[in-house]
């Protein structure tokens, strides 16, 4: 079964600050991996896919990188500004289309 | 483009009533996916329909829960006899079909609090 863990829980960091967010899974197998925002009370807003056969894949201020055999993706927020503030998930697919998500990082961005 | 729509927003409703919930996905987007989060946790699959064909269902899925998506437009999500531990916000996401590396796209949720 699929675990994904994801490091720091929680982070707070003054505006322009660049900041990396964490993400382990446990299963290698995977054929891609999302990364999400989500606001409170709000669903999911996709920020990212890395294919498994990718690296790096950029969007703007945002970079995930992907190590499938040591089960690791990284996403880097560049020049954070206040409205990045919210709780980000990465989600490896491993199968049968279903994404297994973390608990999520929760940013705050202090202006 | 319109978005993965869900409706409603929130309900509020006593222990032991039946609930349904809507889900319109993003036109043409031939996949859709249910997911359960409850508070503090990230969203557990429940299932997944190609079309109208319901492929894959999570052992979080029980008796009491039935989906469907006739003719492979809308999906419907029922549970039946609600109990405290289905209070929860319901996802709905829909990708395309067009190859396997495609994101899934999620709506805004329908809120569950069961009384």
């Amino acid at each position: 079964k699929q675990e994904v863990t994801q490091i720091p829980a929680a982070l707070s960091v003054p505006e322009g600050e660049n900041l990396v967010l964490n993400c382990s899974f446990t299963d290698s197998a995977i054929y891609n991996l999302q990364w999400f925002r989500q606001d409170p009370g709000k669903g999911l807003t996709s920020l990212l896919l890395i294919q498994s056969s990718q690296r790096e894949q950029t969007s703007g201020r945002l970079n995930a990188s992907l190590d499938k055999s040591s089960g690791r993706s990284t996403l880097y927020i560049a020049a954070s500004q206040p409205g990045d503030s919210a709780t980000y998930l990465c989600a490896p697919e491993a199968g049968s289309y279903q994404l297994t998500f973390g608990k999520g990082t929760k940013l705050s961005v202090i202006p | 483009d319109t978005g993965v729509s869900q409706n409603p927003r929130h309900k509020i409703t006593k222990r032991g009533q039946n609930v349904t919930f809507r889900c319109d996905p993003i036109s043409e987007h031939n996949r859709l996916y249910w997911y359960r989060q409850t508070l503090g946790q990230g969203p557990e699959f429940l299932t997944y329909f190609q079309n109208e064909a319901q492929l894959e269902k999570s052992r979080l899925l029980s008796d009491r829960f039935s989906a469907e998506r006739p003719k492979g437009s809308f999906s419907t999500l029922e549970i039946q006899r609600t109990e405290q531990g289905d209070s929860a916000m319901y996802l709905c996401a829909s990708s395309s079909f067009r190859d396997t590396n495609q994101p899934q796209h999620f709506g805004d949720g329908t809120r569950l609090s069961i009384l």
